[in-house]
């Protein structure tokens, strides 16, 4: 079946460094992209969307690209600080459905 | 808002015994997931609710398990009877309008 994947589990920054997670989507109907950061012993947390009419979107700290025609999602953490550090996952929305598909995320760890 | 609330946070108890998990989403949300979060399957949605109203419970693993959601303040998830499979951590997130989800803060589930 369709899913969404993460290329890495496990990434290694040094603090203050810029951070990029990446993740591959099967499904080209989706259309809505969510990340979010999991700190141990809580639930995610809710860091930044994107919709399919859209290839980038800014926030706070953290940018979120959208590649369409390779079906790959990335989340650019800059000045990455300890606070940083947890497991994020990438989700897709399955066809507007509310539906979300995590992907199996990937753990950040800051180097000091 | 205290954001969502979910109790237990810990809940352990043997093979074949009742377990019922409570979420209380954040007021003015019109949606309610529950997910269930295991090492190897990562974090899967079970059902979610529209308007108190069961959408989707295709992730529901068996008839052991089923969910209620009587008034827009409450939500149950229960497993009768338990097996030692179910042990996880189970999330309840809720939205507005279905996207960017919130969720609580986790009930972790050990079944001896």
């Amino acid at each position: 079946g369709e899913s969404v994947g993460l290329h890495l589990p496990t990434l290694s920054v040094q603090e203050g460094d810029n951070s990029i997670i990446n993740c591959a989507y099967s499904n080209s109907a989706s259309d809505y992209f969510i990340w979010y950061k999991q700190e141990s012993g809580k639930g995610p947390q809710f860091i930044i969307d994107i919709r399919s009419n859209m290839d980038k979107r800014q926030g706070q700290r953290v940018t979120v690209l959208l590649n369409k025609t390779v079906k790959h999602l990335s989340l650019q953490i800059a000045a990455t600080q300890p606070g940083d550090s947890a497991v994020y996952f990438c989700a897709e929305d399955i066809q507007g459905a509310q539906k979300l598909v995590f992907g199996q995320g990937t753990r950040l760890t800051i180097n000091p | 808002d205290a954001g969502v609330i979910q109790s237990p946070r810990h809940e352990v108890t043997e093979m074949g015994q009742e377990v019922t998990l409570r979420c209380k989403p954040i007021s003015g949300h019109d949606y309610l997931f529950w997910y269930r979060q295991t090492m190897m399957r990562g974090l899967e949605l079970l059902i979610y609710f529209n308007n108190n109203v069961p959408i989707d419970d295709s992730g529901m693993p068996e008839d052991r398990f089923s969910a209620k959601m009587p008034n827009a303040s409450f939500s149950t998830l229960k497993i009768q009877p338990s097996e030692p499979r179910d042990s996880a951590v189970y999330f309840c997130a809720s939205s507005f309008a279905g996207y960017e989800q919130y969720f609580g803060p986790g009930t972790r589930l050990t079944v001896t």
